[in-house]
């Protein structure tokens, strides 16, 4: 069975630029979170979705947003970038937000902000 | 604001050894502790997890003990071979949020041959 998959795995920007990252969940799960791991830090959470609603938000600022689409697959946008927004984002996947549902990571999406 | 401290940053053992690492958190309302592995460009793996109403819980060679009052928690390693050399993070996260997980800052393993 696939995992979650994410495109691309890596992503070359300059300052002041966008980039949308894409993200598919495990098959029949409906639950995709975003999370930002900077290195050798822990990831961070940026946001869950279920059933195509934002279902929290992390303490991010305004240039970062997602969506989720009808076949449960989401991208993650962050407009003007900076040079702290280069990291690893990962997406996760579960089948419903909720307690010990296990949510299982993609490989990321390496970003570079130069 | 950091909500899970974990420690060690990095840790070396010896193949056969035991690997401990800890975690402290600060938030009384979380209720659900996992533990991932993550190896070099590869995202994050649940290895096991905990609830606070057990104080050990234990899959194959790897425990976690837990101690609600101290508001800590650890994971142990029983016989590290090479093939654990990866960082591990400790997480939390409270029913009302959802999935949401709040990691630490993540040990570097490597299990010496």
């Amino acid at each position: 069975d696939a995992g979650v998959t994410q495109s691309p795995t890596h992503l070359i920007k300059t300052r002041g630029q966008h980039v949308t990252l894409r993200c598919s969940p495990i098959s029949g799960h409906k639950s995709v979170s975003w999370y930002q791991q900077v290195l050798g830090q822990g990831p961070q959470f940026i946001f869950q979705y279920y059933e195509k609603e934002e279902r929290g938000r992390g303490n991010f600022p305004d240039r970062f947003s997602a969506r989720q689409f009808p076949n449960y697959s989401s991208e993650l946008n962050v407009n003007a970038l900076l040079l702290g927004d280069s990291a690893l984002y990962l997406c996760a996947s579960s089948g419903r937000p909720g307690l010990q549902e296990t949510q299982y990571f993609g490989p990321g999406t390496r970003l570079l902000v130069l | 604001q950091q909500q899970v401290k974990q420690s060690p940053q990095s840790l070396i053992v010896q193949k056969g050894g035991i690997s401990i690492i800890n975690c402290a958190y600060e938030n009384t309302a979380f209720d659900y502790f996992p533990w991932y592995q993550q190896f070099p460009g590869k995202g994050p793996a649940l290895l096991i997890a905990i609830r606070p109403d057990v104080s050990e819980k234990k899959e194959g060679r790897f425990t976690i003990s837990f101690n609600k009052s101290a508001k800590q928690f650890s994971l142990h390693i029983m016989d590290s071979q090479p093939g654990d050399s990866a960082t591990y993070f400790c997480a939390a996260s409270m029913g009302a949020s959802g999935s949401r997980l709040t990691f630490g800052e993540g040990t570097q393993l490597t299990v010496n041959p």
